[in-house]
C-alpha cells in the first residue's frame, strides 16, 4: 500500500515566520502535489512535480515555494507565514502517466497567529 | 473560475436508502473524472472513477454515470451504510500527470 507521510499534524507558527512542511512516499511515485483544503473551496493545487528538481505552479502559487531534491520527498515552503495561510495542507502523490489516482497524506493543520 | 462544482454541500440519507451526489464540470478538456472520499483527521481516498469515453463505472455498491453532453456526473451508493459517512469530492483530469481540479465537496451523512 502506498504510503504519504506528512512530517506533522498540526503546526502554529506567527506571522512572518518560514514554515516547511515535508511530505515523504514510499512508493517510488514521479509525481508529488501540494493542495490545501478550505471550507467551501474543496482542494486548491499549489504546486505539483514531476521528478527531482522540477516543479510547476499550481492555481494558487503566490506566498508559497516548493522543493524537490530527491524523489520521495516534496517539501512546501512559506517564506513569510500570514494568517490567510491558515489551513489544511494536503500532500499527495502518483504514478507518472496520466488518471493515475492520487495517494494522500493525512494532512497538515497549519494555524498562523 | 471553479471548473469543478458541487452544489450541495449537505447531504443526509437513511441507511440503506440510496444516496446520489452530483457535480458539474466546465471544461471541455476533462477526459478522466475521480471520485473521492474524506474522513475527518484523514487524507482523501480514492473511490472510483470513469473515462470520459464510458458513461457508466461500478464498483460494488458505487457507481458513477456521467453525461458528457450536460458536462455532469454523479455518484449512487446503493445501499448506503454509516460508515459512508464523509465528504466526498468529485475531480476532473485533462490527462497531464493526474494533474486534479476538485470540486468544494459534498458532505454525506448517512442516518440509521
Amino acid at each position: 500500500d502506498v504510503k504519504v507521510t506528512q512530517s506533522s499534524r498540526y503546526l502554529v507558527k506567527r506571522t512572518g515566520e518560514k514554515v516547511f512542511l515535508e511530505c515523504v512516499q514510499d512508493m517510488d511515485h514521479e509525481n508529488m502535489f501540494w493542495y490545501r483544503q478550505d471550507p467551501g473551496l474543496g482542494l486548491r493545487l499549489i504546486y505539483f512535480s514531476y521528478d527531482v528538481k522540477m516543479k510547476e505552479k499550481g492555481d494558487i502559487p503566490e506566498g508559497y515555494s516548493v522543493s524537490r531534491e530527491k524523489k520521495e520527498r516534496f517539501s512546501l515552503i512559506l517564506e513569510s507565514a500570514s494568517t490567510n495561510q491558515t489551513s489544511m495542507y494536503l500532500c499527495a502523490s502518483s504514478l507518472w502517466q496520466g488518471n493515475s489516482p492520487l495517494h494522500f497524506g493525512n494532512g497538515t493543520r497549519l494555524t498562523v497567529t | 473560475d471553479q471548473q469543478v462544482k458541487q452544489n450541495s454541500p449537505s447531504l443526509s440519507v437513511q441507511e440503506g436508502r440510496i444516496s446520489i451526489l452530483n457535480c458539474d464540470y466546465t471544461n471541455s478538456m476533462f477526459d478522466y473524472f475521480l471520485w473521492y472520499k474524506k474522513y475527518p483527521a484523514e487524507g482523501p481516498t480514492f473511490l472510483i472513477s470513469i473515462s470520459s469515453i464510458k458513461d457508466k463505472n461500478e464498483d460494488g455498491r458505487f457507481t458513477v454515470f456521467l453525461n458528457k453532453s450536460a458536462k455532469h456526473l454523479s455518484l449512487h451508493i446503493v445501499p448506503s451504510q454509516p460508515g459512508d459517512s464523509a465528504v466526498y469530492f468529485c475531480a476532473g483530469d485533462t490527462g497531464t500527470a493526474s494533474k486534479l481540479t476538485f470540486g468544494t465537496g459534498t458532505r454525506l451523512q448517512v442516518t440509521l
